[in-house]
């Protein structure tokens, strides 16, 4: 079964700090990675995508197939970025939904 | 813009009733997924269809069916509303299964008593 993992519950951070939030996953076939957010009182909506390669409101996320992570960074963190991140995971052929990690709720403290 | 529309903000139900939350989307995507989400366990996946008729269950399912009679509209039945039922609970779609974004509803809470 395929499983993401996201060890950080709650990552608090100052503002201008770098960010990363930390997503391992294992899986049994060929993975595509995404990364969804919540802000308060909003819906969970797409963040960004591995497919992609893009970068979104500063945030990049790179494939580490080695280490089969896909760490979210941001170089320097602000009050917005405050919100709920999700780590999801789906494959490239079978019938799979998306899968989703526990969430890591980032604070940036002003 | 992508319209996930779940019918109800808030519910609160007692012990034993049979709880009916609606969801519909207004793209014509195939998929639709109804999630659980609770503080410190994320997203569970309770059931999925890719099509009309058609549901899978998901990690989670005991307790719960599904409807898809129209492609827009994905209800989830809560066949004996019970205590441990209490959730926020999220409806999704996607065009398909695969690489593109999936829009999630507003989501339900709901409360069983």
């Amino acid at each position: 079964a395929q499983r993401v993992t996201q060890p950080e519950k709650l990552l608090s951070v100052f503002k201008g700090a770098p960010v990363e939030l930390k997503c391992n996953y294992s899986y049994s076939g060929s993975p595509e990675l995404f990364w969804y957010v919540q802000y308060s009182r909003q819906r969970l909506q797409l963040l960004l995508r591995h497919i992609s390669r893009e970068s979104i409101k500063g945030f990049t996320a790179d494939l580490n197939k080695g280490e089969t992570s896909f760490h979210l960074k941001k170089p320097f963190a602000q009050e917005e970025d405050s919100a709920m991140y999700y780590c999801a995971l789906t494959l490239h052929s079978g019938n799979t939904p998306l899968v989703f990690g526990k969430g890591t709720r980032l604070s940036v403290i002003a | 813009d992508v319209k996930v529309t779940q019918s109800s903000r808030y519910l609160v139900k007692r012990t034993g009733e049979k709880v009916f939350l609606e969801c519909v989307q207004d793209m014509d995507h195939e998929n639709m997924f109804w999630y659980r989400q609770d503080p410190g366990l994320g997203l569970r996946l309770i059931y999925f269809s890719y099509d009309v008729k058609m549901k899978e269950k998901g990690d989670i399912p005991e307790g719960y069916s599904v409807s898809r009679e129209k492609k827009e509209r994905f209800s989830l039945i809560l066949e004996s509303a019970s205590t441990n039922q209490t959730s926020m609970y999220l409806c999704a779609s996607s065009f398909d299964r695969l690489y593109t974004e999936a829009f999630f509803g507003q989501g339900t809470r709901l409360t069983v008593v």
